[in-house]
């Protein structure tokens, strides 16, 4: 069975800092890999996705995101954070197979950004 | 705007009395999906529905069911809610299952909060 692993399940930082939060996943195939993100009182909203092609996906609000195909890892990344910023992350993993329809989310990072 | 609307966004039910979640898309998107997602937990599949066809994830308790009347609207009844059902339950639509495509990118409703007295 697939499997999502997030490493920090809380991460403060101040404004301007760097942002990098590590997902790993379990699974063998082709996956698609998202990272979503959680606004306090808000609905889960897609920040980046990868299909294909181009492991260095960007996304919105200056996310961007690295896949390592050999290191079964998505890495999120932002160079500079801002206080809006402050959410929960989740990582989620969509596997190529027959089962195509079963994601599996890892448990969220949530991101404390300090004014 | 398109989107996936879940009704309503709170719900307390009584231990035992039959609660149904609705959740309706404007997307005309083919698959509908319900999770639950416990406070601070990642969301768990529960089901989905790729147009009338139903599929049921191995771990999803009985109590759980779903229907899904035509393209629109998804229903999630919960025949017997106990206390450790309590959770945020959200549904989420995507075009379709295909791999390595944009018709797999799932867009989630804001969520219907279940509190189980």
């Amino acid at each position: 069975a697939q499997s999502v692993s997030q490493h920090n399940h809380h991460v403060i930082l101040s404004e301007a800092a760097s942002l990098e939060l590590g997902c790993n996943y379990s699974y063998g195939g082709t996956v698609n890999l998202f990272w979503y993100v959680q606004y306090p009182g808000q609905h889960l909203q897609l920040l980046l996705k990868y299909f294909s092609g181009d492991p260095l996906v960007k996304g919105i609000k200056g996310f961007e995101a690295e896949f390592i195909k050999s290191k079964f890892s998505f890495n999120l990344r932002k160079p500079s954070v801002q206080w809006s910023d402050t959410a929960e992350y989740f990582c989620a993993v969509k596997p190529g197979s027959t089962n195509a329809g079963k994601s599996t989310f890892g448990d969220g990072t949530t991101l404390t950004v300090k004014p | 705007d398109a989107m996936v609307i879940q009704n309503p966004r709170y719900q307390v039910t009584q231990f035992g009395k039959p609660v149904t979640l609705s959740c309706s898309q404007t997307l005309n998107h083919n698959v509908m999906y319900w999770y639950q997602q416990k406070s601070s937990q990642a969301p768990k599949l529960l089901f989905h529905y790729y147009d009338k066809d139903f599929n049921n994830e191995a771990d999803t308790p009985d109590n759980f069911q779903s229907r899904r009347p035509n393209t629109s609207f998804c229903f999630l009844d919960i025949r017997s809610p106990g206390l450790g059902d309590a959770a945020m339950y959200l549904c989420a639509t995507s075009k379709g299952l295909a791999v390595l495509s944009s018709y797999n990118e799932q867009f989630f409703g804001p969520g219907t909060r279940l509190t189980v007295l």
